[in-house]
């Protein structure tokens, strides 16, 4: 099974800046099948971006995913304050679909 | 807009049983694949099973593969996982999801699974 790790564990950042955040597969993710959920305290997962890099609907531009092969990276350009959540990578182009264990994005 | 709804989860033994259902609407329910992903008090997200729309096709993570059971009633658009044999590891949030090409677009809220004696 493919192995995601996420990095960093813990983001600390302050509203207005940017955020990166890395996941890692430990084999090549087929046809870039990775996609990205923000969850909040209390709620469901939420979908932000399929196919490494496609925005699911609704989701604003300043949610950008990119990446391929290994290696991947969800970008927030500029951190609102409801963006401060736990976002989890997941695969799905090998099975079983697999999850990175999430970065907890927080205000600093 | 799409709308799932868990239930079926509470508080059950090792080695009991328990089933969980999700109501769907909002869309056409026997067009899509259909999936449980779970997430254990304090942890990350676990894929437990997928469905394919006619229920011709279905797989499971190897720890639940023999115990846990998914299904779906397209006439009633209802998916469920059927779930014997618990652990005490079987503690979780279960939620339903659509599946668009093997991600979760939209999910429902979950529901809480306790396994204890």
């Amino acid at each position: 099974e493919i192995v995601l790790t996420q990095s960093p564990g813990t983001l600390s950042l302050s509203p207005g800046e940017r955020a990166t955040l890395s996941c890692r597969a430990s084999q090549t993710v087929s046809s870039n099948y990775l996609a990205w959920y923000q969850q909040k305290p209390g709620q469901a997962p939420r979908l932000l971006i399929y196919a490494a890099s496609s925005r699911a609907t609704g989701i604003p531009d300043r949610f950008s995913g990119s990446g391929s092969g290994t290696d991947f990276t969800l970008t927030i350009s500029r951190l609102e304050p409801e963006d401060f959540a736990v976002y989890y990578c997941q695969q799905y182009g090998s099975s079983p679909r697999t999850f990175g264990q999430g970065t907890k994005v927080e205000i600093k | 807009q799409v709308q799932l709804v868990e239930s079926g989860g509470g508080l059950v033994k090792p080695g009991g049983s328990l089933r969980l259902s999700c109501a769907a609407s909002g869309f056409t329910f026997s067009d899509y694949h259909m999936t449980w992903i779970r997430q254990a008090p304090g942890k990350g997200l676990e894929w437990v099973s997928s469905i394919s729309p006619i229920s011709s096709y279905t797989n499971y993570a190897d720890s639940v593969k023999g115990r846990f059971t998914i299904s779906r009633d397209n006439a009633k658009n209802s998916l469920y996982l059927q779930m014997n044999s618990l652990r005490g590891e079987d503690t979780a949030v279960y939620y339903c999801a659509r599946d668009l090409s093997g991600y979760s677009s939209e999910w429902g809220q979950g529901t809480l699974v306790t396994v204890s004696s």
